[in-house]
């Protein structure tokens, strides 16, 4: 299973862009780089995901880095309601041994007033 | 269109005893993954069902087992209670099985006590 490096937490002001890094060096090559977050009391929720270019959503954009062993989800603009465990997770298809979410311990995200 | 929802949400057991827990997936959704959610840590992946299948399993023993009914619904089967069992019970359900591109759809869990 692919590994994941994440901080443990981070903080940001409100109205503040949020850079969320995450390393996954084991990485195969037909994995995709899914990124959920948990908010208290909640199920995880998806936010984006990726192969090799960066992506764009409503919620985030992601940034892959060329050599795939690193990624970067990106909030614009946080909020209070951006406060949550973010994860970072490597998926593959079944040919890759990897379709499995592995979870790791993500990063905790606080956003100041 | 209506969400993934669980029951129950809370559950209390003692040890030794046997519980099953319910999923309905994401309308339209053949595919639902169960996680367990120990405080403090990342949910971990304990088997997903496809088309009534178990088609991918983590390190769990075999007494968590689990069904997929024709419409999708799914439930989890612990046998056997033990004090580690305490945890919140994750479901997910997506679309298309065991692809790396598809994204899942959490339930709000259910929170099991083992006594």
């Amino acid at each position: 299973d692919a590994k994941t490096t994440q901080p443990n937490s981070m903080e940001s002001n409100e109205e503040e862009p949020v850079h969320l890094p995450c390393n996954h060096s084991t990485i195969s090559g037909t994995d995709y780089i899914h990124w959920y977050r948990q908010l208290p009391s909640q199920g995880p929720e998806y936010v984006i995901h990726g192969l090799t270019s960066n992506v764009n959503n409503r919620m985030a954009s992601l940034a892959i880095a060329e050599d795939r062993k690193s990624s970067t989800l990106i909030l614009h603009r946080a909020t209070l309601r951006d406060a949550a465990v973010y994860y970072c997770i490597p998926r593959g298809g079944t040919t890759s041994g990897t379709y499995k979410y592995i979870f790791g311990t993500g990063t905790r995200l606080k956003v100041l007033a | 269109e209506t969400g993934v929802t669980q029951s129950p949400t809370h559950l209390i057991k003692t040890r030794g005893q046997q519980v099953t827990l319910r999923c309905s997936s994401q309308s339209g959704h053949n595919t639902v993954s169960w996680y367990q959610q120990a405080l403090g840590q990342g949910p971990q992946f304990i088997f997903q069902y496809y088309r009534e299948e178990e088609n991918g399993r983590g390190n769990f023993p075999p007494r968590f087992s689990g069904l997929q009914f024709p419409n999708y619904s799914s439930e989890l089967n612990v046998n056997a209670l033990e004090l580690d069992d305490s945890a919140l019970y994750l479901c997910a359900s997506s679309l298309g099985g065991l692809a790396g591109n598809n994204e899942q759809f959490f339930g709000p869990g259910t929170r099991l006590t083992v006594l």
